[in-house]
């Protein structure tokens, strides 16, 4: 199965930036998407990137990939108190099935 | 946008009774449904996926005679977590797809979880 790592923990102050790195073994991954969960919630979608793209800008949120390394970051411009939260990488296992492989999750905390 | 409701939000239960936790799409239907755990600061591990009609699909290693699935209408999936033990205790968080929907592009949607405590 598909193996998925990230760093546990993340500070930043507010207004810098972010970036959350994530590490998966499946080179087959088609798609990889970065979800957010706050305290005590689900998860809420933030971007994503397909498989033939290296980067991917949605306001605020830059998703770097590399495919070669299978390596994929989420970077937050201007880090806000309300950014807050988990972020899971999930890329979409390869060779069927088209299930979510979870990584470990990172921790982001921004102070003050 | 879309939502999905999960309830109870949180409940605890003694050891050895079961509990039902269900998850609802609002505004729209959804073919398959997921059923997710997490344990505390670890990552969501997919139990099972549920397809509306039909039974649900488990992953290697989880008891489908523990975690009964039911799917029984287009915004309506249950988990019912049977003969509930305190190594049960976690976070259950279902997800939807919504019909029509098959591409990975697309998204999923989630409810905002279980958290379950048996004693």
């Amino acid at each position: 199965g598909e193996d998925v790592e990230q760093s546990l923990f993340l500070s930043v102050r507010e207004g810098d930036s972010s970036v959350i790195n994530c590490t998966y073994t499946d080179s087959s991954s088609t798609y990889l998407y970065w979800y957010k969960q706050e305290p005590g919630a689900g998860l809420q979608l933030l971007t994503y990137i397909f498989s033939n793209m290296d980067m991917k800008q949605d306001q605020r949120l830059t998703v770097l990939l590399n495919k070669k390394d299978k390596h994929l970051s989420l970077r937050i411009a201007d880090t806000q108190t309300g950014d807050s939260a988990i972020y899971f990488c999930a890329p979409v296992r390869g060779g069927g099935g088209n299930k979510l492989t979870f990584g470990t999750g990172t921790q982001l905390k921004v102070e003050l | 946008g879309a939502v999905v409701s999960q309830h109870p939000s949180w409940v605890i239960c003694k050891s050895g009774t079961s509990v039902k936790i269900e998850c609802r799409s609002l505004d729209f239907q959804a073919t398959t449904m997921f059923w997710y755990r997490q344990f505390p600061k670890q990552s969501l591990m997919l139990m099972a996926t549920s397809n509306e009609g039909s039974k649900a699909t488990y992953e290697q290693g989880v008891e489908k005679d523990k975690f009964l699935i039911n799917h029984a209408s287009l915004t309506l999936s249950t988990l019912t977590v049977t003969s509930a033990h305190p190594e049960d205790s976690s976070f259950y968080i279902c997800s939807a797809r919504p019909r029509g929907k098959t591409g990975w592009h697309e998204k999923l949607f989630f409810g905002s979880g279980t958290q379950l405590s048996v004693l």
